[in-house]
């Protein structure tokens, strides 16, 4: 039973460009969460999905920031218009009910 | 939302010496989560509590939720260099049980 899968696992962008990294949730799991991670800091929450739905968006950022959970294929977050700060471990985590979250081994994005 | 604060933030040990780092919420949770993540892994989930008052053992480990349901703590019984890492309390918040993490407790062991 595959875990959750990402990929790239590493992104290296230059500032505008943009960014997607992909989530594989665990088979028969209809959620979705993503997270980020700044070194020597705890995860904040982006956003939760679940097919074809977002459900909480709320930490998000409102600008260049997007993702989308379709209804076939992995979940994508999507930066656009890379900046700096933007560079942070991504992690998307995925559940079956709301209880115990399955973290993926995250994708390091490092803006150049 | 609320904040959860953990102390501390490092804490360096020889190996064989315990560990115990402690989550602390201004406000009553409704349950905490305990993740390990090691150095360039990512979180794996250790135990959720729910019950005040509780106390929930796997091997080294203990855990425990405070009686007011507002701070926890993770106990472990003479370390190993495997229990290096980062340990972070979290609690599910709202509908969307979206986790609220701690900063963590960077444990590092010496052999």
């Amino acid at each position: 039973n595959a875990g959750v899968m990402q990929n790239p696992r590493h992104l290296v962008r230059r500032r505008g460009q943009e960014a997607r990294l992909r989530c594989s949730p665990m088979k028969g799991h209809s959620h979705v969460y993503w997270y980020r991670q700044l070194p020597e800091e705890g995860l904040k929450f982006m956003v939760y999905l679940q097919k074809e739905n977002i459900i909480d968006e709320s930490g998000m950022p409102k600008e260049r920031f997007s993702a989308e959970f379709p209804k076939e294929g992995p979940s994508i977050l999507r930066i656009q218009q890379v900046v700096r700060g933007d560079s942070a471990a991504y992690f998307c985590a995925s559940s079956q009910t709301t209880y115990e979250q399955y973290f993926g081994p995250g994708t390091r994005l490092t803006v150049t | 939302g609320q904040q959860v604060m953990q102390i501390p933030q490092y804490q360096h040990v020889q190996e064989g010496e315990d560990f115990t780092t402690y989550c602390n919420s201004s406000t009553t949770l409704s349950n905490i989560q305990w993740y390990k993540q090691r150095p360039g892994g990512h979180p794996v989930f250790l135990i959720q509590l729910v019950k005040s008052g509780e106390v929930k053992k796997q091997k080294r480990l203990t855990f425990q939720f405070g009686e007011a349901k507002k701070n926890s703590s993770l106990h472990i019984t003479a370390t190993q260099t495997t229990d290096v890492g980062t340990y972070f309390c979290a609690y599910a918040q709202g509908g969307s049980e979206k986790l609220v993490f701690g900063k963590g407790t960077k444990l590092t062991v010496n052999p």
